[in-house]
This record gives structure tokens, sequence and C-alpha cells, in this order.
């Protein structure tokens, strides 16, 4: 069964930092492209960033970029969001989820509450 | 970026009725080299991560009920549930898939009339 499970969440005070993990079983981890999406309360999806299967390729938001990092550990089956300078935006419920063969998201994990707040 | 808008932003619709909705995209999503549009629709249901119902445009994902059905190309798609059941109340999203930042659309909340 494919499961993917956000870790790392949590409460952090503006321009703290936070790193996310996304951990992957019942798949070959090491051939699936990673995204990360996230959600605010009560509002909609919005794409993050995503990691190449090797790890050697990594696009982010305008949001994200220069302030978050995505890596990947194909030994440990895990996907990092690295998340530094964070702000009151920021705030939303953190996804990671695989991409298929048409490039859609086909299986999600539960996601992670990040909330930025003094 | 792609802007993705649907329409509309909240449907009503009776048990066993029809239910559509439209998706717009800036620009097109249609990549040439395979003759695929890479737009994505998901459902997402109250405390629940999204779920992928169709890809391609049109390609309904392995588990999801006939009675979920994508058309259209190139700028314009529809996502429709040809009989409408209780448990389909949800919010549902587009996706283009075509290029980063692969942006959704805002959402349509869909509910039973």
């Amino acid at each position: 069964e494919v499961q993917l499970v956000e870790s790392g969440g949590g409460l952090v005070q503006p321009g703290g930092s936070l790193r996310l993990s996304c951990a992957a079983s019942g798949f070959t981890f090491s051939s699936y492209w990673i995204h990360w999406v996230r959600q605010a309360p009560g509002k909609g999806l919005v794409w993050v960033s995503r990691i190449n299967n090797d790890g050697s390729g990594t696009t982010y938001a305008d949001s994200a970029k220069g302030r978050f990092t995505i890596s990947r550990d194909n030994a440990k089956n895990t996907v990092y969001l690295q998340m530094n300078s964070l702000r009151a935006e920021d705030t939303a419920v953190y996804y990671c989820a695989r991409l298929n063969h048409g490039g859609a998201e086909d299986y999600w994990g539960q996601g992670t509450l990040v909330t930025v707040s003094s | 970026d792609i802007v993705m808008t649907q329409s509309p932003d909240s449907l009503a619709v009776s048990l066993g009725e029809r239910a559509t909705i439209s998706c717009k995209s800036s620009q097109s999503v249609l990549y040439s080299s395979n003759n695929k549009d890479y737009l994505a629709w998901y459902q997402q249901k109250p405390g629940q991560p999204p779920k992928l119902l169709i890809y391609w445009a049109s390609t309904r994902e392995s588990g999801v009920p006939d009675r979920f059905s994508g058309s259209g190309s190139g700028t314009d798609f529809t996502l429709t549930i040809s009989s409408l059941q209780a448990e389909d109340v949800a919010v549902y999203y587009c996706q283009q898939c075509y290029s980063t930042p692969y942006t959704f659309g805002q959402g349509t909340k869909l509910e039973i009339k």
C-alpha cells in the first residue's frame, strides 16, 4: 500500500525555521518525483515545490524561492522541506504528494500543520 | 504563471442529477509532443487530503467511479458527475500540470440541493 506520512509541523515564531519530512512506503521511492502542496486554513491548494527522483532537480514557487529548500534521501525513502524565514502567510497544512506518469499528484499524505505566529 | 479559473464557485445539485464544473486556463496546457492535455481534477472532502480523480484531462484514475468524467482540450475543460451521489459532496479543484508552478483553480464547492 502506498503511504506518505508528513511530520515536523508545529508552532513557530515569525522569522523562525522548521524542517518538514515526508516518509514514503509501499512503492519504489527512488523512481518518483515528489511535490509539496500547501493549504492555508479555509483556503485553496497552492503548489510549493518539487524534486525529481534522484534529487538533482528542484523547483519552487516564487513564494518559496530563497527561503525553502527541498531535498530527499532515497536510502531513507524520505523527502524534506527546510523552511526558513517563516512568515504568518506560510501558515498552512503542508502536504507531500507523489507525481504520477501523467504529471498529476496521485498519492497524498494526510498533511502536517505549520502555524507561524508570535 | 498559468492562471486557472473555475466556475461556478459553488454548485447545488439534486441527488441523481448531473453536476458540471468548468475550468479555464490562461494558456494552453496541451503538450504537443504527446498530444496530451496536462490538466488534472481533484476531490477534497473536509479534513482529508485531495484525491486524484482525472489526469490528462480525461483519464480516470484507477478506482474512481465511472460517473466521474473529464473533457476538454487546450484551455477549456469540464468535470462532469453524471449522477450525483451523497458521497460526492466535496470541493473540486482543477490543476494544470503543464508548467511550474503547477497552479490550481480556486475550487468549486459541490453540495446537495
